[in-house]
């Protein structure tokens, strides 16, 4: 299964725009780029996904790179709430997108 | 909808003993999952059940039996416990190929 790389954390502050990029260099033509995030003690919750295009939602905005290898999560206008942990994910689903591979992920700071 | 719920909350064990996380999700989904994540990392996928009746490993199933009861609900087993798997135990489900929903993680402390 493909994985990604992010950076371990970023700082933003709040009501600034934040985009956290997501390397997938070895991703395969079947597999979908996922965003969760995971608030302090809590489960991880869906953000977004997409496969080529790029995507918004009430949440976030999903910026995908021409050739796929890179993808950046963007925050319009951070919120103090919007500090957690964020995982880019892929999920292969010509298999059926179960195996899928949570890494670290990136750690957002938000600053008031 | 209540979603996905995981019990107990939480669980203190001693080692060797045995106890079986429960899961059961109210979104008709296919399939099911169980995550451990271990201080300070991401999550693995010890066991998932991609459909009721079937059950396959993940990354780390050693120590770990599963059972899909029904298509509601998904249960995760240590037989003999171990310090190692103290971690938080997340259960997901999903419907095909869409986006996971998680509960809210079962909190195992093994002594």
């Amino acid at each position: 299964d493909a994985k990604t790389t992010q950076p371990n954390s970023m700082e933003s502050n709040e009501e600034e725009p934040v985009h956290l990029p997501c390397n997938h260099s070895t991703i395969s033509g079947t597999d979908y780029i996922h965003w969760y995030r995971q608030l302090p003690s809590q489960g991880p919750e869906y953000v977004i996904h997409g496969l080529t295009s790029n995507v918004n939602n009430r949440m976030a905005s999903l910026a995908i790179a021409e050739d796929r290898k890179s993808s950046t999560l963007i925050l319009h206008r951070a919120t103090l709430r919007d500090a957690a942990v964020y995982y880019c994910i892929l999920r292969a689903l010509n298999t059926g997108g179960f195996k899928t591979i949570f890494g670290a992920g990136t750690r957002l700071f938000v600053k008031a | 909808n209540a979603g996905v719920t995981q019990t107990p909350k939480f669980q203190v064990l001693k080692t060797g003993q045995s106890m079986t996380l429960q899961c059961a999700q109210d979104m008709n989904h296919n399939s099911m999952y169980w995550y451990r994540q271990d201080p300070g990392m991401g999550l693995r996928l010890i066991y998932y059940s991609a459909s009721e009746g079937t059950t396959d490993k993940g990354e780390v199933p050693n120590g770990y039996n599963v059972s899909r009861l029904n298509k509601r609900e998904f249960s995760l087993r240590l037989e003999s416990a171990a310090p190692s798997q103290t971690s938080v135990y997340f259960c997901a489900s999903s419907a095909p190929g869409s986006e996971q929903y998680f509960g809210p993680g079962t909190r195992l402390t093994v002594t």
